[in-house]
C-alpha cells in the first residue's frame, strides 16, 4: 500500500526565517510525486509534480526535490501570505490514484 | 488554465433530502474526474473515480447507492449524496485530470451541513 508521512506536521516561521518540509513515501513505482497548497475552506492548488530522483522544482519562494523516498519543500524568506496546509500526494505507476499525506501546516508570522 | 469549478460552494439540507454537487473543468476536457472527502485537520480521504461515458469506481467503504456520481460529458461530472444524514456533512472536493497529464487539479470545494 501507497504510504505518505510528512513531518513536521505544523510549523511556525518568523517572516523570513527559511525552513524545510518532508515528505517520505514507499510506493510501489512512482509515477509521480505532487505538491499542493491548500488554504482553510478551499480546494488544494497545484505547485509542483516531480517524476524521478534528483529533479528539483521552483516557484517564487518555494523549490521543490525528490528522491529515492522522500521529498522536501523549501520554503525561502517566507512571508505571511505562504501560511497554509501544504500536502504531499504519490501516485503509483498504473495507478489513476494519489495517495495524500496528512499536510504541513505553515504559519508564517510578520 | 486549468480551472476546476463546483457548485454549490456551501448548501445545508434537512436529514433524508438528497444534494447535488457539480464539478466542471473550465478549460479543458478531463476523461477522468475524481470527488474527495475532507474532515477537519484532516487530509483528503479519495471517495471514487469517474471515466467520463462509464461507470464510477468507488473506493472500499463508499456507499455506492448513497453518493451517485454521474461523469455525462468531459467537462461535467456531478455527486449526488442521497437521504442524507448529519454524519455525511464534510467538504467535498473535487478534481479533474486533463488526460495527457498526471496532475489532478481541484476545485475549490462544498461545504455541505446536514441538519
Amino acid at each position: 500500500e501507497d504510504q505518505v508521512t510528512q513531518s513536521p506536521e505544523a510549523l511556525r516561521l518568523q517572516e523570513g526565517e527559511s525552513s524545510s518540509l518532508n515528505c517520505s513515501y514507499t510506493v510501489s513505482g512512482l509515477r509521480g510525486l505532487f505538491w499542493y497548497r491548500q488554504d482553510p475552506g478551499k480546494g488544494p492548488e497545484f505547485l509542483f509534480t516531480l517524476y524521478s530522483a534528483g529533479e528539483e522544482k521552483e516557484k517564487e519562494r518555494l523549490k521543490a526535490t525528490l528522491t529515492k523516498k522522500e521529498s522536501f519543500l523549501h520554503i525561502t524568506a517566507p512571508k505571511p501570505e505562504d501560511s497554509a496546509t501544504y500536502l504531499c500526494a504519490v501516485q503509483a505507476s498504473g495507478n489513476n490514484r494519489l495517495a495524500f499525506g496528512k499536510g504541513n501546516q505553515v504559519v508564517v508570522i510578520p | 488554465g486549468a480551472v476546476v469549478s463546483q457548485h454549490p460552494s456551501r448548501v445545508i439540507c434537512k436529514s433524508g433530502t438528497s444534494v447535488k454537487i457539480e464539478c466542471r473543468s473550465l478549460d479543458f476536457q478531463a476523461t477522468t474526474m475524481f470527488w474527495y472527502r475532507q474532515f477537519p485537520k484532516q487530509s483528503l480521504m479519495l471517495m471514487a473515480t469517474s471515466n467520463e461515458g462509464s461507470k464510477a469506481t468507488y473506493e472500499q467503504g463508499v456507499e455506492k447507492d448513497k453518493f451517485l456520481i454521474n461523469h455525462a460529458s468531459l467537462t461535467l461530472s456531478t455527486l449526488t449524496v442521497t437521504s442524507a444524514h448529519p454524519e455525511d456533512s464534510s467538504f467535498y472536493i473535487c478534481s479533474a485530470r486533463v488526460t495527457s497529464e498526471y496532475e489532478q487539479y481541484f476545485g475549490p470545494g462544498t461545504r455541505l451541513t446536514v441538519t
